[in-house]
């Protein structure tokens, strides 16, 4: 069985500041591992994907996340934040097949000026 | 890079009537795509895996007489929402897999309201 849990619903940080969400993973079998970001009315955008590869995986936009099997997650963070940054954030874990994704519940980003 | 559409991004319609909602992979073929419903202000609940050529897989307690999909070809799935009423309003994502398989990439969604 796997499951994401996310910290946090609702992250506020200021223009400049760190961003860092988070995320924990539960998983019977080698995780693979995603962070989606979602802007209103819109689809899933993926920001950055682990695959069982490098621990640290850097995404677009200047996210990172580091996996870490030690601990269970795989937090993203971003050094500075841009008013552009503000979203909905989803991890997602799945078995690698590409069939069952499972979301954790998003956390809504809000960067103040 | 793998890119999914869906048509059309909005609709409105009356209780009663349904309501179709297209789901394209654009530069691939998917012989698995996925449907997911998503409330306001909460996460992606997985409604049932379409399978080209074959019946969709519905997830528990979905009504898979209420919500018919067909996957008719490598690159389209549909979602009919059959005698729909205000409680299926809500944004109807679709996702295919991509790059081996091991990715989704996710339609723009479609966001229903029924009146």
């Amino acid at each position: 069985a796997q499951s994401v849990t996310q910290l946090g619903s609702h992250v506020s940080v200021s223009e400049g500041a760190l961003v860092l969400l988070r995320c924990n993973y539960s998983s019977s079998v080698p995780p693979y591992l995603f962070w989606y970001v979602q802007y209103p009315n819109q689809g899933l955008q993926l920001l950055l994907k682990y695959t069982s590869a490098a621990t640290l995986v850097k995404g677009i936009n200047g996210f990172e996340a580091e996996f870490k099997k030690s601990e269970t997650s795989f937090h993203l963070t971003k050094p500075s934040a841009h008013m552009s940054d503000a979203a909905e954030y989803f991890c997602a874990v799945s078995d690698g097949t590409g069939n069952q994704f499972y979301f954790g519940t998003g956390t809504s980003l809000t960067v103040i000026p | 890079g793998a890119v999914v559409s869906q048509h059309p991004s909005w609709v409105i319609c009356k209780s009663g009537t349904s309501v179709k909602i297209e789901c394209r992979s654009l530069d691939f073929q998917a012989t698995t795509m996925f449907w997911y419903r998503q409330f306001p202000k909460q996460s992606l609940m997985l409604m049932a895996t379409s399978n080209e050529g074959s019946k969709a897989t519905y997830e528990q307690g979905v009504e898979k007489d209420k919500f018919l999909i067909n996957h008719a070809s490598l690159t389209l799935s549909t979602l009919t929402v059959t005698s729909a009423h205000p409680e299926d309003s809500s944004f109807y994502i679709c996702s295919a897999p991509g790059d081996g398989t091991d990715t989704q990439y996710f339609g723009p969604g479609t966001r229903l309201t029924v009146l």
